[in-house]
């Protein structure tokens, strides 16, 4: 198998606040684990991209300073929006793709995020 | 620019109907095209294509690529409502490389 959560899977917070969404990869090592963002009937939009121990590769027009990622082990992935907004809100997902190479990237379930 | 076009955007048929959704790519160093199906939450994985005219199937759902003409197609036979969700297709450049994911095509199967 190849299974990916994500906790929480729906949150609330205050706008100013930080949030914490995890990403952990249940029954393989992951490489590599991406992180998206969803707005209402719309395609993934690709945010970040990291490798384990080494620092994230973000998309063109993505602020590093306020979606950190860490990627501390070959399991688990963090997203963290800091100073959220409203504007913020969206649907995250990560995902993803084993050590053995394959192009293949298994989702998480994917996190709501609510800044009111 | 690299990009994925998915086509119709959107398609409504009824129970038992056999339905084709169509994907095209442009891309600088191809390595394969994936097919993803989206309900209320994230994408489940379908289909990993990498050579031209070998034809995957998983039950009712088959897929194709072809890299001289640049696309694929998913076929869904006697669909279900079940298999009302947002269909991606993607490409990847690489192994554990980011997928550019095209815009979907939302499939309604009513009764």
């Amino acid at each position: 198998g190849a299974v990916v959560s994500q906790h929480p899977s729906r949150v609330i917070c205050k706008s100013g606040t930080s949030v914490k969404i995890e990403c952990r990869s249940l029954d393989f090592q992951a490489t590599t684990m991406f992180w998206y963002r969803q707005f209402p009937k719309q395609s993934l939009m690709l945010m970040a991209t990291s490798n384990e121990g080494s620092k994230a590769t973000y998309e063109q027009g993505v602020e590093k300073d306020k979606f950190l990622i860490n990627h501390a082990s070959l399991t688990l992935s963090t997203l963290t929006v800091t100073s959220a907004h409203p504007e913020d809100s969206s649907f995250y997902i990560c995902s993803a793709s084993k050590v053995d190479g394959t192009d293949t990237q298994y989702f998480g379930p994917g996190t709501r995020l609510t800044v009111l | 620019e690299d990009k994925v076009v998915q086509s119709p955007l959107s398609l409504v048929v009824h129970e038992g109907d056999t339905v084709t959704l169509n994907c095209s790519y442009e891309v600088t160093n191809f390595r394969s095209l994936l097919w993803y199906k989206q309900e209320k939450k994230a994408p489940t994985f379908l289909f990993m294509l990498t050579s031209s005219g070998i034809e995957k199937k998983s039950g009712r759902l088959s897929s194709i690529l072809d890299k001289k003409e640049l696309f694929s197609i998913l076929n869904i036979t006697a669909t279900q409502t079940g298999d009302s969700a947002v269909y991606l297709c993607a490409f990847s450049t690489g192994a554990n490389s980011k997928l550019t994911f095209g815009k979907g095509i939302t499939l309604s199967v009513r009764p």
